[in-house]
């Protein structure tokens, strides 16, 4: 079965800090994709990156970064000069295909609510 | 808009009530998929569909819950004789299909639902 651990609850930093969130995942999948998503207060889930498994690249976009590591089976985010409107509960998610039809479902983890103190 | 729309946004029902919670993906977006989210929780798959295909409803917890897409566009998921612990929020998300080379999930704001 697949399993996303997010071991840190919360996490609280000051303003322009940098900050990483922690992700490990578990699958018996040889082929699968790595997702991180954001959800503001609003409650609505915002995509910020979707990762091949074979794609071990670090990737860069803005302030984000993401370290994804197969030998240790864990997908790391990090936010470099933290702000405010970064304060949200990140998820870090894990597909797994839907048979033979293409697409996937997502296994969540339990989130971890980042609060940015100005 | 063009993103991913869910009604009520807000729903209380008393235990026993049955309830319908609305989803309108996003134009052309062939899947569609249902989570749920319980207080302090990630997203839980309920369901997905393929235009009007359901093709995996493993996630549902019990028979009392249901979902259609009749027409391939606007989705209901039907809970029937709510109980205390279907107390969440219930989220919908749309992608393109295999055709459209995108694996993105929109997802809509939810629809919180709390059984008195």
């Amino acid at each position: 079965a697949q399993k996303v651990t997010q071991a840190q609850t919360e996490i609280s930093v000051v303003e322009k800090e940098d900050v990483t969130l922690d992700c490990v995942y578990e699958t018996r999948d040889t082929t699968y994709y790595l997702f991180w998503y954001k959800q503001p207060p609003s409650g609505e889930l915002v995509f910020l990156i979707r990762r091949n498994s074979f794609d071990e690249q670090n990737e860069i976009s803005g302030r984000y970064s993401w370290n994804f590591q197969k030998s240790t089976s864990s997908f790391n985010f990090t936010i470099t000069a933290s702000q405010v409107v970064d304060s949200a509960v990140y998820f870090c998610a894990l597909s797994e295909a839907i048979a033979n039809f293409g697409n996937e479902k997502l296994t969540f983890g339990t989130g971890t609510r980042l609060t940015i103190i100005p | 808009g063009a993103g991913v729309s869910q009604s009520p946004r807000y729903k209380v029902a008393k235990r026993g009530q049955d309830v319908a919670l609305r989803c309108d993906p996003i134009s052309g977006h062939v899947s569609l998929f249902w989570y749920q989210q319980a207080l302090g929780q990630g997203p839980e798959f309920l369901t997905y569909f393929q235009n009007e295909a359901q093709l995996d409803k493993s996630g549902l917890p019990s028979d009392r819950f249901f979902a259609e897409r009749p027409e391939g566009s606007v989705s209901t998921l039907k809970i029937q004789r709510t109980q205390q612990e279907d107390s969440a929020v219930y989220l919908c998300a749309s992608s393109l299909d295999r055709a459209g080379d995108s694996y993105e999930q929109y997802f809509g704001p939810g629809t919180r639902l709390t059984v008195t």
